[in-house]
């Protein structure tokens, strides 16, 4: 059973625009949540995360939000830059298995100019 | 450059032959781990290290079996490799509540 899923492989959106990507999780053990990066031939980066007392968390251009009576979580980018062109992976963790990240399936995201 | 390092970057080998993957890290974190990446299945658990001197099984941790040599290093051994452990398998490191630090790869191909 995929704890943690990204229904969409694949999402393409124009340079500027916003591009948002989705996860949903079914463990209510989760507490904590984060998307990584990468690009191909390359380990994924970590972008930004989201404990689950928090409902947003923004870093520059990257604002994550969670909706927890959904199980629902989103990566929002603004504005999209060609370099934002990557697979994005979410993960969770939870208490009792901090050690232990469980990843969705990825969206791979692609800025057009 | 601090980071993580995987070797090899590439293998090819034959059903039934083995080999050991090799991860080094130079941040000082005190956990390691494997993951395999396979199409449309995200990033897997094989095994973890939460501290040197202790290893734990993750999702998938059959068929593989892994060594703590030491604070730096964490390796991956496939003592009979088969076709289905074609992959690209990952070393991740952490320390306290940071996000796991992921190394660039090693790609796998077993005929």
């Amino acid at each position: 059973d995929q704890q943690v899923k990204q229904n969409s492989p694949s999402l393409s959106v124009q340079e500027g625009r916003i591009s948002i990507l989705n996860c949903d999780y079914t463990n209510s053990m989760f507490d904590y949540f984060l998307w990584y990066k990468k690009y191909p031939a390359e380990g994924p980066t970590f972008l930004i995360s989201i404990s689950s007392i928090k409902d947003k968390n923004e870093d520059g251009r990257f604002t994550v939000f969670l909706n927890k009576s959904a199980k629902h979580l989103s990566l929002h980018i603004v504005p999209s830059q060609p370099g934002d062109s990557a697979v994005y992976f979410c993960a969770a963790r939870g208490i009792q298995g901090a050690q232990k990240l469980v990843f969705g399936q990825g969206t791979r995201l692609t800025i057009n100019p | 450059n601090a980071g993580v390092t995987q070797t090899p970057k590439f293998q090819v080998l034959k059903t039934g032959q083995s080999m050991t993957l090799q991860c080094a890290q130079d941040m000082n974190h005190n956990s390691m781990y494997w993951y395999r990446q396979d199409p449309g299945m995200g990033l897997r658990l094989i095994y973890y290290s939460a501290s040197e001197g202790t290893t734990d099984k993750g999702e998938v941790p059959n068929g593989y079996n892994v060594s703590r040599l030491n604070k730096r290093e964490f390796s991956l051994r496939l003592e009979s490799a088969a076709p289905s452990q074609t992959s690209v398998y990952f070393c991740a490191t952490r320390t306290g509540t940071s996000p796991q630090h992921f190394g660039d790869g090693t790609r796998l191909s077993i005929l």
